[in-house]
C-alpha cells in the first residue's frame, strides 16, 4: 500500500525560498498513474490547494500562488518537490502531500509537516 | 474562484448524529469529497463523489446532497470521530481545479 512522507525544513527565513520533497513508497505503478500535489493548512484556517504535478513534469499552480511556486518531480527516486519563492509570515503553515487518483479526489495524504516563516 | 460554505463547529454527544454541511453554487454539478483531519495524522478521505464511501471507512459515515447543498453525516458518533471536516470540489476545466470548503470542527461532548 502507498504512503507518503514530506520531508524538508521546518524553519524558512522570510524573503527566502521554501522547499519541500515528498516521497512516495510501496507503489511504484502509482506515482506513473497519478497527480501529485500539494497542498497546506495555515493554523487555525483551512486548507488551501497549492498545486499538482503529474509524472510526466505537467504542472497546475494555484492561481493565486502561482508567480511563486514551482513543481519538479523525480520519477527514479518516486519523489515530487515543492519550491516557493519569497515567503512572508502568512506562507507559514503544514504543509500536505497527497494522491489524485485522477478523479478529482484525494485518496492518500502525507502527515504533513510543519514550515514556519520567520522574521 | 468559488466558495464552499461549511459551518465553523457542530457539538454531538456521543451515540447522537453529526449533521455537517457544504453549500456552494456549484455542488450540484460537481463530485464532492470530504475528508477528516486530526491533529498529527494524515488527513482521511472519508466520503467520495458525494455518496461513496472508501475501503475502511465506517458504515457510521455517509454522504448525500441536494441542490447547492451536500451533507456529512457520522451516525453513532464516538469520541474517535472528534476531528476538522472539509468538504472538496474538482472542476476540471478551471485553472483551480480543487476547492475547499471552510471547514467544520466536529467536538464530542
Amino acid at each position: 500500500q502507498a504512503q507518503l512522507q514530506e520531508s524538508g525544513p521546518g524553519l524558512v527565513q522570510s524573503s527566502q525560498t521554501l522547499s519541500l520533497t515528498c516521497t512516495v513508497s510501496g507503489d511504484s505503478i502509482s506515482f506513473q498513474a497519478h497527480y501529485w500535489n500539494w497542498i497546506r493548512r495555515p493554523a487555525g484556517q483551512g486548507l488551501q490547494w497549492i498545486g499538482r504535478i503529474y509524472s510526466s513534469g505537467s504542472t497546475d499552480y494555484n492561481p493565486s500562488l502561482k508567480s511563486r511556486v514551482s513543481m519538479s518531480v523525480d520519477s527514479s527516486k518516486w519523489q515530487f518537490s515543492l519550491q516557493m519563492r519569497s515567503v512572508t509570515a502568512a506562507d507559514s503553515a503544514l504543509y500536505f502531500c497527497a494522491r489524485d487518483r485522477s478523479v478529482g479526489d484525494f485518496d492518500l495524504w502525507g502527515q504533513g509537516v510543519l514550515v514556519t516563516v520567520s522574521s | 474562484s468559488y466558495v464552499l460554505t461549511q459551518p465553523p463547529s457542530v457539538s454531538v454527544a456521543p451515540g447522537n448524529t453529526a449533521t455537517i454541511t457544504c453549500g456552494g453554487s456549484t455542488i450540484g454539478t460537481q463530485g464532492i469529497h470530504w475528508y477528516q483531519l486530526k491533529p498529527g495524522q494524515a488527513p482521511l478521505l472519508v466520503i467520495y463523489y458525494e455518496t461513496y464511501r472508501p475501503s475502511g471507512i465506517p458504515e457510521r459515515f455517509s454522504g448525500s446532497g441536494s441542490g447547492n447543498t451536500a451533507t456529512l453525516t457520522i451516525s453513532s458518533v464516538e469520541a474517535a470521530d472528534e476531528a476538522d471536516y472539509f468538504c472538496q470540489v474538482w472542476d476540471s476545466s478551471s485553472d483551480h481545479p480543487y476547492v475547499f470548503g471552510t471547514g467544520t470542527r466536529v467536538t464530542v461532548l
